[in-house]
C-alpha cells in the first residue's frame, strides 16, 4: 500500500530535549515536506527536500533541522524543543519533476507537546 | 497580507444545498492549484487538482480565474459527509517546486 508514515504519532516532552520525528514514504517520491498546522496559523511549511541531499527552508524553519540521506526518509529533528513547537505535524511526499499537477500525499501527523 | 487567502467560514449548510469557497492568491507567478481536504486535525488528502479549464469531479467543480488570481471550489447536492475543512494550496514548479503555501482552510458543516 502506498502510504507515508511518520513515528511517533504522538509526543510529549519537556523543554530543551532533543527529539526526532522520522517520516518515511514507499512511493520512491522526490520530494518530501514537512509542515506545521497551528489553529488560526493554518498549515505551514518548515523544510522541503527535492532530492536526496538537496534540502531548502520552508516559511517556518527556525528551531528545526531535516537531513535527506535517502530518498524515502526525511526525518525531523528538533534540537531544543521550546513550547512554541507545541504543534501538529504533518510530512508529506510528492512526485515531484515539476509536474504542475504534483499532488502532495500526507502522513498520519504526529502531535507534540512541549511542556 | 498572506499570500494565500480563503474565505473564513464555518460555513454551516442544509444537506442537499450548494456551497462555494473562494482561494485568493498574491503571487501572480503560481502555476499549480489544489483543492485538499481535512477531517478532523487528520491529515489533508487531495480532493482535486485545479485546471485552467476548470475541471468537475462529480458534484464538484473547481475553477481557476488567473485574471483576479483566485481559485475556487463548488459542492453541489451537499451530503453530511462533506463536512470537513476545505484547504487550498498553490505552487509555482516553475521557479521554486518543493514550495507550497496553504491557506487556512474553510470549515463546512452539512446538517440534516
Amino acid at each position: 500500500e502506498a502510504q507515508v508514515t511518520q513515528n511517533p504519532r504522538y509526543l510529549i516532552t519537556v523543554t530543551g530535549k532533543k527529539l526526532t520525528v522520522t517520516c518515511s514514504q514507499n512511493m520512491n517520491h522526490e520530494y518530501m515536506s514537512w509542515y506545521r498546522q497551528d489553529p488560526g496559523l493554518g498549515l505551514r511549511q518548515i523544510y522541503y527536500s527535492m532530492n536526496v541531499e538537496v534540502t531548502d527552508k520552508g516559511d517556518v524553519p527556525e528551531g528545526y533541522k531535516v537531513s535527506r540521506k535517502e530518498k524515502r526518509n526525511f526525518p525531523l529533528i528538533l534540537e531544543s524543543p521550546s513550547p512554541n513547537q507545541t504543534s501538529l505535524y504533518f510530512c508529506a511526499s510528492s512526485l515531484g519533476q515539476g509536474a504542475q499537477t504534483d499532488t502532495q500525499y500526507f502522513g498520519p501527523g504526529t502531535r507534540l507537546t512541549v511542556l | 497580507r498572506k499570500e494565500v487567502e480563503q474565505d473564513p467560514g464555518p460555513f454551516n449548510v442544509p444537506e442537499g444545498a450548494t456551497v462555494a469557497f473562494n482561494c485568493t492568491y498574491s503571487n501572480s507567478a503560481s502555476q499549480s492549484f489544489f483543492w485538499y481536504r481535512q477531517d478532523c486535525r487528520k491529515e489533508p488528502k487531495l480532493l482535486m487538482s485545479v485546471y485552467s479549464s476548470g475541471n468537475e469531479d462529480g458534484r464538484f467543480t473547481a475553477q481557476l480565474n488567473r485574471a483576479s488570481q483566485y481559485i475556487s471550489l463548488l459542492i453541489r447536492d451537499s451530503k453530511l459527509s462533506d463536512s470537513a475543512t476545505y484547504l487550498c494550496a498553490v505552487k509555482n514548479p516553475n521557479t521554486n517546486a518543493g514550495k507550497s503555501t496553504f491557506g487556512d482552510g474553510t470549515t463546512l458543516t452539512v446538517k440534516p
